[in-house]
C-alpha cells in the first residue's frame, strides 16, 4: 500500500510570505498526486492535481506544485499568502495499477496566516 | 456544477442505536467512498463501491456497513453505534474518466 507523509502538522507563515506545504509518498510506479483544501467545516476541495505530462503543475487560488519523481515529493507552494489561505491542506495519491481505485491521504497540514 | 450531498451536516446519537449516513451524487459517477476523518489522522477509507450493489472493504471496515442499491446514492451503515465512531464523515464520488475524488461537505456524529 502507498504512505503519504505530510512534513508539519501546523505551519504559520506570514501574509504575503511564501507558503510551503510538503508532501512525500512512497510508490515505485509514477502515482497520480493530488492537493486538496478543507475549510472549517466543509469538505474537501481539489486544489490541483497531476495525472501526467508537465511536472509543475498549476491550480486554484494561485497554488501550485512539482511533481519530482527522484525525491518522491509533490510540494505545494505559493509565492504570497493570503489570510484567506488558513486552511488545512491534505496531499493524496492515487495508483495507476491494480489499486487505482483507492486514494491514500496524508495526516494533513494546517496552514495559520498572520496579518 | 458537480454536486456531492450528504443527508446531516451534524448528528448526535446514543451508544448502540443504528445509524444511517446518507451520500447522493448527482455526476452519474461509477465509484463511490465513505471516509472517516480524526485530527491528526487525515482520511481514513471505510468502504468504496465502483458499481451499484459492488462494495469493498477500506483500511477500517469494522463496525460499519454499506449499501449502493442506485449508482447516486451510498449509504453507511452504524449497525450499533459506540463512542469511538465519533467523527466526522466524508463521503465522496469519482468518474474513471478524471480520477479526481469529488466530496460531500461532511457528518459530524456524535456518539454519547
Amino acid at each position: 500500500a502507498q504512505s503519504v507523509t505530510q512534513l508539519g502538522s501546523h505551519v504559520s507563515v506570514s501574509e504575503g510570505a511564501l507558503v510551503l506545504l510538503r508532501c512525500n509518498y512512497s510508490s515505485s510506479v509514477p502515482p497520480y498526486l493530488f492537493w486538496y483544501v478543507q475549510y472549517p467545516n466543509q469538505g474537501l476541495q481539489l486544489l490541483l492535481k497531476y495525472t501526467t505530462g508537465a511536472t509543475l503543475v498549476k491550480g486554484i487560488n494561485g497554488f501550485e506544485a512539482e511533481f519530482k519523481k527522484s525525491e518522491t515529493s509533490f510540494h505545494l507552494t505559493k509565492p504570497s499568502a493570503h489570510m484567506s489561505d488558513a486552511a488545512e491542506y491534505f496531499c493524496a495519491v492515487s495508483d495507476s495499477g491494480a489499486n487505482f481505485n483507492k486514494f491514500y491521504f496524508g495526516s494533513g497540514t494546517k496552514l495559520n496566516v498572520k496579518p | 456544477d458537480v454536486k456531492v450531498t450528504q443527508s446531516s451536516r451534524y448528528l448526535v446519537k446514543r451508544t448502540g442505536e443504528k445509524v444511517f449516513l446518507e451520500c447522493v451524487q448527482d455526476m452519474d459517477h461509477e465509484n463511490m467512498f465513505w471516509y472517516r476523518q480524526d485530527p491528526g489522522l487525515g482520511l481514513r477509507l471505510i468502504y468504496f463501491s465502483y458499481d451499484v450493489k459492488m462494495k469493498e472493504k477500506g483500511d477500517i471496515p469494522e463496525g460499519y456497513s454499506v449499501s449502493r442499491e442506485k449508482k447516486e446514492r451510498f449509504s453507511l451503515i452504524l449497525e450499533s453505534a459506540s463512542t469511538n465512531q465519533t467523527s466526522m464523515y466524508l463521503c465522496a464520488s469519482r468518474t474513471y474518466r478524471d480520477n479526481e475524488q469529488f466530496f460531500g461537505p461532511g457528518t459530524r456524529l456524535t456518539v454519547l
